[in-house]
């Protein structure tokens, strides 16, 4: 089983839709939760760091569950440019890495 | 300001052959790491250094692989005998935070293509 699952995708949807993702993480000692987007043949970069009480930047919206290992990044009124694979990461604070999803692709169509 | 570069950009090798990947972290960052991403595949960790030395190499997948950053700023990740499952984007990453809790900046990648 893979430390930090995703749903893969493709995930259409029209321009000003809303959509969720979510992702599961395995390491219950996880303490620091990020999303990152990934444009096509591009390096990641941050989109938001996911609190525990949940947090929010402009369109999107980032939760966590700690009790059931949960993350989940929720976009509101889609654009075109919202179009990219979200990849969900975790980083275990006595660790040196990030552990990066399998990321999940959005394709926002007219 | 300057971000994360490496070169290059993309690489051919023949089966065998050693390549020589170059990652410049911004300036002053104490963290690097370097990931490796396959097609279609979130990136897997490889290795990492804070200033000059390496405090984990837990993902490096052989033997064959081996990093170095001497003087804590400029890394080269090295694949010896390269091998057609080496084929990947290589990502470096860097943070000014110890262990990278924060976030991570990267640079685009070098694409090997092991022929």
């Amino acid at each position: 089983r893979k430390e930090v699952e995703q749903d893969p995708g493709p995930f259409n949807v029209p321009e000003g839709a809303t959509v969720a993702f979510n992702c599961t993480y395995s390491n219950s000692a996880s303490q620091s939760f990020f999303w990152y987007r990934q444009d096509c043949r591009k390096e990641p970069k941050l989109l938001m760091s996911v609190y525990s009480s949940g947090n929010e930047d402009g369109r999107f919206t980032a939760q966590l569950n700690r009790a059931s290992q949960y993350i989940s990044l929720l976009i509101r009124d889609s654009k075109l440019s919202d179009s990219a694979t979200y990849l969900c990461v975790v980083n275990n604070n006595a660790g040196n890495m990030l552990t990066f999803g399998g990321g999940t692709r959005l394709m926002v169509k007219p | 300001g300057a971000g994360v570069s490496q070169s290059p950009r993309y690489k051919v090798a023949k089966r065998g052959q050693d390549v020589a990947l170059r990652c410049d972290p911004i300036s002053g960052h104490v963290s690097l790491f370097w990931y490796q991403q396959a097609l279609g595949q979130g990136p897997e960790f490889l290795t990492y250094f804070q200033n000059e030395a390496q405090l984990d190499k837990s993902g490096l997948p052989s033997d064959r692989f081996f990093a170095e950053r001497p003087e804590g700023s400029v890394s080269t990740l090295k694949i010896q005998r390269t091998q057609q499952e080496d084929s990947a984007v290589y990502l470096c990453a860097s943070s000014s935070s110890p262990g990278g809790i924060y976030e991570q900046y990267f640079g685009p990648g070098t694409r090997l293509t092991v022929t």
